[in-house]
């Protein structure tokens, strides 16, 4: 089945210690997405890819960055996770296809805890 | 204030009973709305999506938008113990369609 995959689904870190979250999709979508979600809030829109375009929102940390090699697969590196950094992580993937590009597929998810 | 606003609930019904989950939001432009179900410690999955104006029904959920008030809901008929979880309603506009706007969900458990 297609899908979005992404590893590991649980991560646990020291302050300080950089850590990398890795997001791949099989339905050949071209755009990608990174969101944050804490506890009983909305997902938090970090970066985006259209094709090959990296859209950083402007409100990411610094301490965020992220890295899509290929269509497949896109990374989150978090430099020097704080405390404040414990969160799920998500994934999503939308095609800019006509008639499609509102259906965004989320994967799991990471849940990273932050020590 | 937030773009899009959405009561957190928690919302407890006894099953079989009809839910109504709505959000509201603030920016004219949006004109793609969605609503996605997320289990604990899951990704979100999409429910349903209506673009514009209108009623939208796949099964027991209908999907209705108000855009004179700003204003979406989902309707759940016969509620299900395995549809306790939380409900996001997330909103695009026309011509910035990648960009998603999320509610911040309102938690739903249905009882047996």
């Amino acid at each position: 089945d297609a899908m979005v995959i992404q590893n590991p689904r649980y991560q646990v870190t020291q302050f300080g210690k950089p850590v990398t979250l890795s997001c791949s999709q099989t339905l050949n979508h071209n755009v990608m997405y990174w969101y944050q979600q804490k506890s009983s809030q909305a997902p938090k829109l970090l970066f985006h890819y259209y094709d090959k375009d990296f859209n950083n929102e402007a409100d990411t940390p610094d301490n965020f960055q992220s890295r899509r090699p290929n269509t497949s697969f896109c990374f989150l590196d978090i430099r020097s996770p704080g405390l404040g950094d414990t969160a799920m992580y998500l994934c999503a993937t939308v095609t800019s296809e006509k008639g499609s590009y509102n259906e965004q597929f989320f994967g799991p998810g990471t849940r990273l805890t932050v020590l | 204030q937030k773009e899009v606003e959405q009561d957190p609930g928690p919302l407890s019904v006894p099953e079989g009973a009809i839910v109504s989950l709505n959000c509201t939001y603030s920016n004219s432009a949006f004109q793609y709305f969605m609503w996605y179900r997320q289990y604990s410690r899951k990704g979100p999955e999409l429910l349903m999506y209506t673009y514009s104006s209108g009623n939208k029904e796949d099964g027991r959920f209908t999907a209705q938008v108000d855009k004179s008030s700003k204003y979406i809901s989902l309707f759940i008929r016969d509620s299900q113990p395995s549809d306790s979880a939380t409900y996001l309603c997330a909103m695009s506009t026309s011509y910035n369609f990648n960009k998603f706007y999320f509610g911040s969900g309102t938690k739903l458990n249905v009882k047996p």
